[in-house]
């Protein structure tokens, strides 16, 4: 059974809309991340959040918030999107932010925005 | 400014022969190397790490090799096999702050039976 559940696992926008990405982990972990993944770059980090606050912010545009309901969630929540959004975003998380500590990859959600 | 860089794009080998997967990096700070290997649809999963003090760290198949003064490390995979076919992505980190590791564009290998 995968242990961090992202969903939806494949997700069409229009441009100018705002989509949800949502992220859930059963691994017990105080840390979690999300990465970005795209045929032009290399895997991004974007932010880390330990105990539900938020650790580094790495992503320059606002448009991009993160929302921690719970210790085990973190959602991405995307704003007027654009066509250079389409990537897949990774969830991610760690037993703690320690550098060494394993980190965890989810399957991801592959955006496309037309 | 590519701080990871990974070569070749994509390598080719048979069943039985030892891949090498190579990896350079700029910033000296870097201290931490974990090395990700990635199917199609899935999330990448951590499959070894040195730290710079080592020059060398094994793990069954798996071997990194370290150059601290040339800025390079290398991955073998010994006695490759179909199932090892994956993108792999070197990665590193500096000491202190958060775990923000940077990642290279990814090595495809392919292990033909």
């Amino acid at each position: 059974d995968p242990k961090i559940i992202q969903k939806p696992k494949y997700l069409v926008a229009v441009t100018g809309s705002e989509k949800i990405l949502i992220c859930e982990q059963y691994l017990g972990h105080n840390a979690m991340y999300w990465y970005r993944q795209s045929a032009k770059k290399p895997l991004e980090f974007m932010f880390s959040y330990s105990y539900q606050k938020l650790m580094d912010n790495q992503t320059a545009s606002s448009r991009f918030q993160p929302q921690s309901s719970k210790k085990n969630h973190l959602d991405l929540q995307i704003t007027a999107l654009k066509p250079d959004d389409s990537a897949t975003y990774f969830c991610a998380s760690s037993q703690d932010e320690g550098r060494g500590t394993e980190v965890f990859f989810g399957k991801g959600t592959r955006l496309t925005v037309v | 400014q590519q701080q990871v860089r990974q070569s070749p794009q994509s390598l080719t080998v048979w069943e039985g022969e030892t891949a090498i997967l190579n990896c350079s990096y700029e910033n000296s700070a870097f201290d931490y190397f974990p090395w990700y290997q990635q199917f199609p649809g899935e999330g990448p999963a951590l499959l070894i790490s040195i730290l710079s003090v080592s020059d060398k760290k094994e793990d069954g198949r798996f071997t990194i090799f370290f150059n601290k003064r040339e800025k390079k490390l290398s991955l073998h995979i010994a006695d490759s096999q179909p199932g090892d076919s994956a993108t792999y992505f070197c990665a590193a980190s500096a000491p202190g702050g958060n775990y923000k590791p940077t990642f290279g564009k990814g090595t495809s290998l392919v292990v033909h039976p």
